[in-house]
């Protein structure tokens, strides 16, 4: 399977506790992006990387919220002392980019991981 | 700030009918519109891409049209089958201020082909 890959699909945990989420993009994609989706409604921004540079975070994106790209290549989505508002689908996708022109092409989604916080 | 609104809400119709679905979105100064697929509990499916330049692109029984000068965009399904049943998404990709890595989505139709 060479599409978008994130881990864990489902994870339900207790307020206050910290989550990760991995996601592994799609390998020759440059572009990552972290969106929250909660019932009802369309995905929502939080985070975007050129390769290893998060170049852009979303008001969304609390203190509590922290996200890494090492290498470029898979990133991490961290949630600290998480809370009941946090419960939601996290979403990422990825997409072959110029860096000349910032233009992006297709944005390939993962089937995202599921927060719930009891 | 961009915004991305789409009509109807919601659609129910027989299996066999043609349906447009709409997208209108506020900030016309876009790279590209892009309109996704969810299915319940899953992620987004990619239907179709078009980027500024473009006025439509078509993939089988979907057509999509986009005319950015008044910031629309509509999806075209002919023939639908039970199995187009989802939610459908449209998302654009904005161009304008200093933001190059933000697609906006609106909220969604929910189709219900019904046999």
């Amino acid at each position: 399977d060479t599409g978008v890959s994130q881990n864990p699909r489902h994870k339900i945990t207790k307020r206050g506790q910290n989550v990760t989420f991995r996601c592994d993009p799609i390998s020759e994609h440059n572009r990552l992006y972290w969106y929250r989706q909660t019932l009802g409604q369309g995905p929502e921004f939080l985070t975007y990387f050129q390769n290893e540079a998060q170049l852009e975070k979303s008001r969304l994106l609390s203190d509590r919220f922290s996200a890494e790209r090492p290498k470029g290549s898979f990133s991490t989505l961290e949630i600290q002392r998480t809370e009941q508002g946090d419960s939601a689908m996290y979403l990422c996708a990825s997409s072959r980019s110029s860096v000349r022109t910032s233009t992006t092409g297709e944005l390939f989604f993962g089937e995202g991981s599921r927060l719930t916080v009891l | 700030k961009q915004e991305v609104t789409q009509i109807p809400a919601a659609l129910s119709v027989p299996e066999g009918e043609n349906l447009v679905l709409n997208c209108s979105f506020t900030d016309s100064a876009i790279y590209n519109l892009q309109w996704f697929r969810q299915d319940p509990g899953k992620g987004l499916t990619s239907l179709l891409l078009i980027q500024s330049s473009q006025r439509e692109q078509t993939s089988g029984r979907l057509n999509a049209s986009l005319d950015k000068s008044s910031g629309r965009s509509t999806l075209y399904i002919a023939a639908s089958q039970p199995g187009d049943s989802a939610t459908y998404l449209c998302a654009v990709f904005d161009a304008g201020g200093t933001s190059y890595g933000k697609l906006t989505f609106g909220q969604g139709t929910i189709l219900t082909v019904h046999p």
